[in-house]
């Protein structure tokens, strides 16, 4: 069974760092794309950032380009978000979530339950 | 970017009738389009890939059609279990990866 366990999320004042994690068990890793995937309080999805089974490409939504890191760790099953310079408006649940086979022409076949950012002073 | 819109943003329905969903897309995302169900404090899962192909395990009261630009999701006969949210995304040109708006199926 895929499970995905985030863990991370904190309340952080605005201008400061978090770093999410999610653990990845029941397939192998290091075979799939996977995603982070926010949702602000109340509101729909919205993708933050996507990394390719290697680590060798990453993409960011306008909003986090240059802010925000996807990386992962196949040797250990985990996949990372540092996340920088954080504003109020960052302020969400935030996903894990596997692609399908046929990366990146692929949907979201996995989710993770959420891990909780909260950026306020 | 490729603009997904959802429409009625909210839907009531009574038990046992038939929903309607429909998923716009600002160009053609061929048959690349998902739809994800997402319940009060759960994560979504994945219902529909492909535009009409069932994810393991959802029953077949759910059925996805469309390509292009237009695409609809129909519960044939809602259950108890079927009130959530529901999200269509498109995965055929991205970055970004992007998402409807969501709509709302709620009892009448």
């Amino acid at each position: 069974e895929v499970q995905l366990v985030e863990s991370g999320g904190d309340l952080v004042q605005p201008g400061g760092s978090l770093r999410l994690s999610c653990a990845a068990s029941g397939f192998t890793f290091s075979s799939y794309g996977m995603s982070w995937v926010r949702q602000a309080p109340g509101k729909g999805l919205e993708w933050v950032a996507a990394i390719s089974n290697s680590g060798g490409t990453t993409d960011y939504a306008d909003s986090v380009k240059g802010r925000f890191t996807i990386s992962r760790d196949n040797s250990k099953n985990m996949l990372h978000l540092q996340m920088n310079s954080l504003r109020a408006e960052d302020t969400a649940v935030y996903y894990c979530a596997k692609f399908a086979d046929n990366y990146p022409v692929s949907p979201l076949q996995h989710w993770g339950q959420g891990t909780l950012v909260t950026v306020s002073s | 970017e490729i603009v997904m819109t959802q429409s009625p943003a909210t839907l009531s329905v009574s038990p046992g009738e038939r929903a309607t969903l429909s998923c716009r897309a600002s160009r053609s995302v061929t048959y690349n389009l998902a739809w994800y169900q997402q319940k009060p404090g759960q994560a979504p899962r994945l219902l529909i890939y492909g535009a009409s192909t069932r994810a393991t395990g959802i029953p077949a009261r759910f059925s996805g059609s469309g390509s292009g630009t237009e695409f609809t999701l129909t519960i044939s006969s809602l259950q108890s279990d079927d009130f959530a949210v529901y999200y269509c995304q498109q995965y055929n040109s991205w970055p970004p990866l992007t998402f409807g708006g969501g709509t709302k199926v709620e009892i009448k």
